[in-house]
């Protein structure tokens, strides 16, 4: 069974630019969830996904926006980028509301 | 909203001994706790979980214990292997008021260091 799938493993963007990170989850799991890893911050919730429609938010800015698509995988959007922004971006997927949470490899973003 | 709090926040202990990771939560609707490891480069893995009406679980070298009275839960690792070095991640999952209101929120980490 294939894991979670995060696209691309590593990005560079300068400030003020936009990005695109993209997340498969496990075949049959209909819930994404995004996360921002950070040394300082640790483990902070950004949103969740399920069925298309985003179900909970975390406390992020309004440049951080999400999308999930009919096949379940779901992309995220980061605009305006900050240096601040720099971190590992991670995807979990579940099966729903009884599930536990699997996490992709994430995504490292530096922004310079 | 829920708050996790994880200690310690560094644990070192000689390959074989056991290894205890302690966490306390906010909310007493919380339902899920799972446990994360994380090593270099990757991502969180599931290494167990527990639910708000089960006291301990048990899974080879690993146990999660839980007491929602006190409202904290317990990672122990016995006969520990080099290989259980990583950083390892407590989380509570909230109760939303309505379906699908739930997120996981994370403790801040504990990195384990087997020592051989």
């Amino acid at each position: 069974k294939a894991g979670v799938t995060q696209t691309p493993r590593y990005l560079i963007k300068t400030r003020g630019q936009q990005v695109t990170l993209s997340c498969s989850p496990i075949s049959g799991h209909r819930s994404v969830s995004w996360y921002q890893q950070t040394p300082g911050q640790g483990l902070q919730f950004l949103f969740e996904y399920f069925s298309e429609t985003q179900r909970n938010k975390g406390n992020f800015p309004g440049r951080f926006s999400g999308r999930q698509f009919s096949n379940s995988r779901s992309e995220m959007n980061v605009s305006t980028l900050e240096l601040g922004d720099s971190a590992l971006y991670l995807c979990a997927s579940s099966p729903g509301e009884f599930g536990g949470y699997t996490f992709g490899s994430g995504t490292r973003l530096t922004v310079v | 909203g829920e708050n996790v709090e994880q200690h310690p926040s560094t644990l070192s202990v000689q390959e074989g001994d056991s290894a205890v990771i302690k966490c306390t939560y906010s909310d007493s609707a919380s339902n899920y706790f799972p446990w994360y490891k994380q090593e270099l480069g990757k991502g969180p893995q599931l290494i167990i979980d527990i639910r708000s009406n089960v006291g301990e679980k048990k899974d080879q070298r690993i146990a999660v214990t839980l007491n929602k009275t006190a409202k904290h839960f317990s990672l122990h690792i016995t006969e520990t292997q080099p290989e259980d070095s990583a950083v390892y991640f407590c989380a509570a999952r909230e109760r939303g008021s309505s379906f699908g209101n739930e997120k996981l929120t994370f403790g801040t980490g504990t990195r384990l260091t087997i020592i051989p």
